[in-house]
């Protein structure tokens, strides 16, 4: 199977801008979960959806969101982007029935300038 | 990699050699654990996990403890290699399915 896969790689954007990043989970995993990767704050999570719905949050400002397709996809959405946004951004998935391994994408590296 | 080593704690050993990693966590409630490790410009691959009913799960060169008296998980390798070099994270599910909470990382050297 192929794993979890994350578009773009690589992002440059200015305060202000909004940016979406995308997410394919491993085929028949339910689960998308979102995490943000910092050198100071380390691996925090952001979100989790699951058939198409937010199941859970973290403790993120509003200007973060996302959302789940039918087909799995998720999508995360910045706006109003900070310098501080600047980070690693690694989605993970998984069946979604408890207890299993998150299987994590290789991020989207964004940058805010 | 993202995880530039400001404040990582650092753990040199020699090839061969066995190394110990270890973690504190944060929530005597959580009952599932995953160790990762995450190489320069890549996310974090699994390891190994351990639900909180048992106290050692071994892999392939590897092995969990869980103390839960303590909340301290640690992650033996076996005869470490220099594709060990990377980050190794510890994690706990609390709070839900899938909201890991991860641990700062320690770095792993392995010097040939």
């Amino acid at each position: 199977k192929a794993g979890v896969t994350q578009t773009p790689r690589y992002l440059i954007k200015t305060r202000g801008q909004q940016v979406t990043l995308s997410c394919s989970p491993i085929s028949g995993h339910r689960s998308v979960s979102w995490y943000q990767q910092t050198p100071g704050q380390g691996l925090q999570f952001l979100f989790e959806y699951f058939s198409e719905t937010q199941r859970n949050k973290g403790n993120f400002p509003g200007r973060f969101s996302g959302r789940q397709f039918s087909n799995s996809r998720s999508e995360m959405n910045v706006s109003t982007l900070e310098l501080g946004d600047s980070a690693l951004y690694l989605c993970a998935s998984n069946l979604g029935q408890g207890q299993e391994t998150q299987y994590f994408g290789p991020g989207t590296r964004l940058l805010v300038l | 990699g993202e995880n530039v080593g400001l404040h990582l704690p650092t753990l040199s050993v020699q090839e061969g050699d066995n190394s110990i990693i270890n973690c504190a966590y944060s929530n005597s409630a959580s009952d599932y654990f995953i160790w990762y490790k995450q190489e320069s410009g890549k996310g974090p691959q699994f390891i190994i996990d351990i639900r909180s009913n048992m106290d050692k799960r071994q892999g392939q060169r590897v092995t969990v403890l869980l103390n839960k008296t303590v909340k301290h998980l640690s992650l033996q390798i076996a005869a470490t290699q220099p594709g060990d070099s990377a980050v190794y994270f510890c994690a706990e599910v609390s709070g839900g399915y899938n909201k890991l909470i991860f641990g700062a990382g320690t770095r792993l050297a392995v010097h040939p």
